[in-house]
């Protein structure tokens, strides 16, 4: 059973249209990170989202953690071929660090030029 | 480069056989964890180490094994492989209560 339930799973966009990726679960998290990974690399932490309802944004990446906690979305605004990549989500039940961590499979986005 | 290091970043093995993956923290570091990346189950986490000790179990086979050295670089054992093994190997480190840096990942094919 994948507890956090990512989608799409797969993506492909042209450059400049905008975008959006859920992550979902049935459970309540502490925190929930998003991750970015480019083929032959390992994930890189874009940010941590920590209280209900909570946005950040990151240059065109928006991202907002759902008021209870349970899901999350990452918008991405006038994409570009830069953005292709592996994004996953990953909750935690405690803390924001890196202890606990679980993974959804990731949505695979490709921004086509 | 996130600082964690992973040797090596290629294997290929029979079935049957064992093999050890390495991880090297990033400097000061205490927490290692490892994680199984697969197309069909996504990222696994396995086992994080913390100073030396096991601190958390996740999805690890018996067959697998890990430890964590007075140095605090990491190794990963895995034995009796199977064809459904292949997959990357991903170590991370992390500071208490800090993000987690990824290494580059091993990648295991086993024939």
């Amino acid at each position: 059973t994948q507890l956090l339930e990512q989608s799409p799973q797969f993506l492909s966009i042209q450059e400049g249209e905008n975008l959006t990726v859920y992550c979902n679960s049935s459970s309540v998290f502490s925190s929930l990170q998003w991750y970015r990974q480019e083929p032959g690399e390992g994930p890189v932490l874009l940010v941590t989202v920590v209280t209900g309802g909570e946005v950040k944004k990151l240059k065109r990446l928006t991202f907002q953690f759902g008021d209870a906690r349970k899901d999350s979305s990452l918008h991405i605004t006038a994409a570009q071929p830069g953005d292709t990549g592996l994004y996953l989500c990953a909750g935690a039940y405690s803390g924001g660090g890196a202890d606990g961590l679980t993974f959804g499979k990731g949505t695979h986005l490709i921004i086509q030029p | 480069d996130s600082g964690v290091t992973q040797t090596p970043k290629h294997l290929i093995t029979a079935t049957g056989q064992r093999v050890t993956l390495r991880c090297s923290p990033r400097s000061g570091d205490l927490s290692v964890y490892w994680y199984q990346q697969s197309l069909d189950q996504g990222l696994q986490f396995l086992i994080q180490y913390y100073n030396g000790e096991e601190r958390a179990k996740g999805n690890i086979l018996e067959r697998f094994s890990a430890q964590q050295f007075p140095d605090l670089h990491s190794e990963l054992n895995l034995s009796s492989l199977e064809l459904g093994d292949s997959a990357l190997y991903f170590c991370a480190s992390s500071s208490r209560g800090s993000e987690a840096f990824f290494g580059q990942g091993t990648r295991l094919t086993v024939v």
